[in-house]
């Protein structure tokens, strides 16, 4: 029962367009991430939100956009995609505190063709 | 930038007991060691993590050398499911914390 759903699971998408990926938390938590991870290559950070408020964001490219409706949401818009964003997109959750841990979703493969 | 080191990849044998090492030479003072572990087509999933002390749980003992700069997860009794990719990872505070992630160890189970 995945308590952090990311949709869809996989999507192909042509150069130029754009694509929204969607994640819901239902663990109660009051931050989320999102990070990307390419072919043969360590996860990237990307954003992090804490009580729907953009703490940090270490992505160049203003073509990713996340975007926090509720909550327990936090989706990312990108636009204008390149073949090079190919990747796998994950989002993640943690309640703040020292003891803190990430829980991750099972990702969005995104292929540009 | 990864702030830890460790093997590309180790080989066990099913039923032993895996010491999977790592290097964080420059950790400060208030930045916590974090394992996870994550396996093809699934996001990573934590095992265990640690500030100081040596921690246990149902997954595995974190072991901490006393001066922080290196740290070793111990798998005890491993069998085919715990093949994956072991990620240590620094918790690092920039005014938020961030999880960064290097390229881990790929752990191979034979059985």
């Amino acid at each position: 029962d995945p308590k952090i759903i990311q949709k869809p699971k996989y999507l192909v998408a042509v150069t130029g367009s754009e694509k929204i990926l969607i994640c819901e938390q239902y663990l109660g938590h009051n931050a989320m991430y999102w990070y990307r991870q390419s072919a043969k290559k360590p996860l990237e950070f990307m954003f992090s939100y804490s009580y729907q408020k953009l703490m940090d964001n270490q992505t160049a490219s203003s073509r990713f956009q996340p975007q926090s409706s509720k909550k327990n949401h936090l989706d990312l818009q990108i636009t204008a995609l390149k073949p090079d964003d190919s990747a796998t997109y994950f989002c993640a959750s943690s309640q703040r505190s020292s003891n803190e841990r990430l829980f991750f979703g099972h990702g969005t493969k995104l292929s540009v063709l | 930038d990864a702030k830890t080191t460790q093997p590309d990849s180790m080989e066990s044998t099913e039923g032993e007991t895996v010491h999977l090492p790592c290097s964080h030479a420059t950790i400060s003072g208030n930045e916590y060691i974090y394992w996870y572990r994550q396996v093809p087509l699934q996001g990573p999933e934590y095992v265990t993590h640690g500030l100081q002390q040596n921690t246990t749980n149902s997954m595995a003992f974190l072991a901490i050398a006393s001066d922080r700069k290196s740290s070793t997860l111990i798998l005890p009794h491993v069998s085919l499911r715990d093949a994956a990719v072991y990620h240590c990872i620094l918790r690092v505070y920039t005014g938020n914390y961030k999880y960064v992630f290097g390229a881990g160890t790929r752990l191979k189970v034979i059985a």
